[in-house]
């Protein structure tokens, strides 16, 4: 079975700061793991992924993540926030082992980030 | 990539009755995943589609509830019947035309549906 975890419903930060939007990971072997975004009353927008290699993934609009085997997390950063960064972030999963492509996702429960003057 | 027209964006119904979304995507894609999206949780896959068979429900979701049609390599819908208060949600169809290290989810912009 896999599973993900989003331990925060909201983040709130101060525009201009570094934020980090959590995320952990339980799967049999080893993890695809993906961050999206959701604008409101808009579909899911995909903003970046691990399959393989360099821990540190570069994705849209700034956003970073950092795959951590021994902590089974792939926590979303960004150095400076923008109001226009405040959505909806949901981290998914998806067990290499396992065929079927997209329909073996497995979607956190998604975090409201909220980006302040 | 793909880009997916979803429609109607919103709906109101009333209880008992059914709605169809439907979902144009810009490519042929083999498969076509359906999923809901409850408020303030997380998208659940319903069903994935395949052209030319019937749909692979999940888990907790039957076709006498959600029939979907797969008429074509572009094209799907999926009604929800009978609708009940709890069936509000908002549902999402998305594609994935890549596979492996180029494998990733686009999704059309959803169907918010009340049911009253």
């Amino acid at each position: 079975a896999q599973s993900v975890a989003q331990p925060e419903d909201q983040v709130n930060v101060a525009e201009g700061n570094p934020l980090t939007v959590k995320c952990t990971y339980s799967v049999s072997g080893n993890p695809y793991l993906f961050w999206y975004v959701q604008y409101p009353n808009r579909g899911l927008q995909f903003l970046l992924k691990y399959i393989t290699g360099d821990n540190l993934v570069k994705g849209s609009y700034g956003f970073e993540a950092e795959f951590n085997k021994s902590q089974t997390s792939f926590h979303l950063k960004k150095p400076s926030a923008l109001v226009s960064d405040s959505a909806l972030y949901f981290c998914a999963v998806r067990d290499r082992g396992l065929t079927g492509g997209g329909n073996k996702l497995t979607f956190g429960t998604g975090t409201q980030l909220k980006v302040e003057l | 990539s793909a880009v997916i027209s979803q429609k109607p964006s919103r709906d109101i119904c009333q209880r008992g009755t059914s709605l169809t979304i439907q979902c144009q995507v810009d490519s042929q894609v083999t498969m076509m995943f359906w999923y809901r999206q409850q408020p303030g949780q997380s998208l659940t896959l319903i069903a994935t589609a395949n052209q030319g068979s019937e749909a692979t429900y999940e888990s907790g979701f039957v076709i006498d509830k959600f029939p979907i049609s797969r008429p074509n390599l572009t094209f799907s819908t999926l009604t929800v019947s009978n609708m009940s208060p709890e069936d509000s949600s908002i549902y999402l169809c998305s594609v994935s035309p890549g596979t492996g290290a180029n494998e990733k989810l686009f999704f059309g912009s959803g169907t918010q549906l009340s049911v009253l």
